[in-house]
Parts: C-alpha cells; sequence; structure tokens
C-alpha cells in the first residue's frame, strides 16, 4: 500500500507565484490534514477535512486555501507565495472520527525565494 | 485546544540505556488523546505511541512506554534499551478525541544516542 502520498517533494518557488501541493491517500480515509513545519517547532495546522467536499480552517491558514473535491485527495495552494511560507508541508490523514493513528506523507519542502 | 510543552531541546542517552523525554500538556477538553511521533533526519513522520484520557494503564509499544500521569498533565515518553537508530527528533501531541482529531505539537526533543 501506499498509503499517503505527496507530490511534489521538493519544489523552489518565486515569490507572487501560485502552486498546489497534493496529497493523496488509499486508505479510504476520511479525515485528512495539511500541516507546516518550520525550524525549531512543532508541526502547526494550517486546514483540515472531515470529509469529501468539506474544509476547516486550522491555526494558521492565511495565505493558504484547500479543496477535496474527492475523499482520496486533499489539495494545498498557495496564491501568492511567500518567504514566510518557506517550510516543509505535511499531510495527514485518519480513518475516522473512532481512530487515532495519523499516518503522515513523506512531506514537501517548499523555498519561496 | 491544547497547548504542548516540551523542555528539552537535546538529550543524549548512552546506547542500551534508558531515557525519558519529557512532555507537559494543557487542554480544556475532556476527552483527548496524547501521542508520541519520532522523526528522523530523513524527515518522515512515525507514530510511535498513544496514550487516552481515559486510560487507567500507561500505554506500552515494545521499547516505548507513555508515563501518563494526569492529574500532572505530563505524558512522558520512556525509551528503554536506547539503538543508535533512535537517534531522531521526538514530537509530543496531543488531540481532542471530540472533533476532528487535529493534533497540536510540541516543538521537539533531539534524541542522540551515543555509541
Amino acid at each position: 500500500n501506499a498509503g499517503v502520498t505527496q507530490t511534489p517533494k521538493f519544489r523552489v518557488l518565486k515569490t507572487g507565484q501560485s502552486m498546489t501541493l497534493l496529497c493523496a491517500q488509499d486508505m479510504n480515509h476520511e479525515y485528512m490534514y495539511w500541516y507546516r513545519q518550520d525550524p525549531g517547532m512543532g508541526l502547526r495546522l494550517i486546514h483540515y477535512s472531515v470529509g469529501e467536499g468539506t474544509t476547516a480552517k486550522g491555526e494558521v491558514p492565511d495565505g493558504y486555501n484547500v479543496s477535496r473535491l474527492k475523499k482520496q485527495n486533499f489539495l494545498l495552494g498557495l496564491e501568492s507565495a511567500a518567504p514566510s511560507q518557506t517550510s516543509v508541508y505535511f499531510c495527514a490523514s485518519i480513518k475516522d472520527g473512532t481512530d487515532t493513528e495519523a499516518f503522515f506523507g513523506q512531506g514537501t519542502r517548499l523555498t519561496v525565494v | 485546544a491544547q497547548k504542548i510543552t516540551q523542555t528539552q531541546p537535546g538529550m543524549f542517552v548512552q546506547e542500551k540505556e534508558a531515557v525519558t523525554l519529557d512532555c507537559t500538556y494543557d487542554t480544556s477538553d475532556q476527552s483527548y488523546g496524547l501521542f508520541w511521533y519520532k522523526q528522523p533526519s530523513s524527515g518522515e513522520m512515525i507514530f510511535l505511541i498513544y496514550q487516552g484520557s481515559y486510560d487507567e494503564q500507561n500505554a506500552t509499544e515494545g521499547r516505548y512506554s507513555l508515563n501518563f500521569q494526569k492529574a500532572r498533565k505530563s505524558a512522558n515518553l520512556v525509551i528503554s534499551a536506547s539503538q543508535l537508530g533512535d537517534s531522531a527528533m521526538y514530537f509530543c501531541a496531543a488531540g481532542s478525541l471530540d472533533s476532528a482529531r487535529q493534533l497540536t505539537f510540541g516543538s521537539g526533543t533531539q534524541l542522540t544516542v551515543l555509541p
């Protein structure tokens, strides 16, 4: 099983450019999350989804948008990238509200110059 | 909402010895879960152990155990018989069990196992 797959693994953007990070899971999980990890800090929640067609804001949502058009995919968009968005982005999924273990993707290292 | 505090930025332990990584939490939730994740230098997040707030027994998973003291709001990770492969960043996290299960992470502890 592939589990949680993030695309791309690495990306360099210029300030003001846009991009979409894709998270795909093949475990039929209901809940999906996007986190960012900055040096010296733990992961912080950007947005999350508790099912197809639903999204909600997390702790640090500004500058990001998300969509969950299909259950298996959770997209994170940066409309106008800023250097402050340089970070490692992690996607995670949980089976549903009765489960506890979150499965994480490998991470996407994004640099905005 | 939760707040996680890990006060040890770095720890060293001799191979084959036990080590305790500290974690304290603050939450207003009645039902919550506590988690530990390992992040090796390769960057992936590896789930280690889980403790529910209503679990009376401390969780154990192989060489990992979670020392849960609810009244003190602490959830320390104990690694027994440390191995060189245990060298990594360790994150404590908490999540409400009554909502969307989103996690709040601490800032992590970098563990180095010495040969």
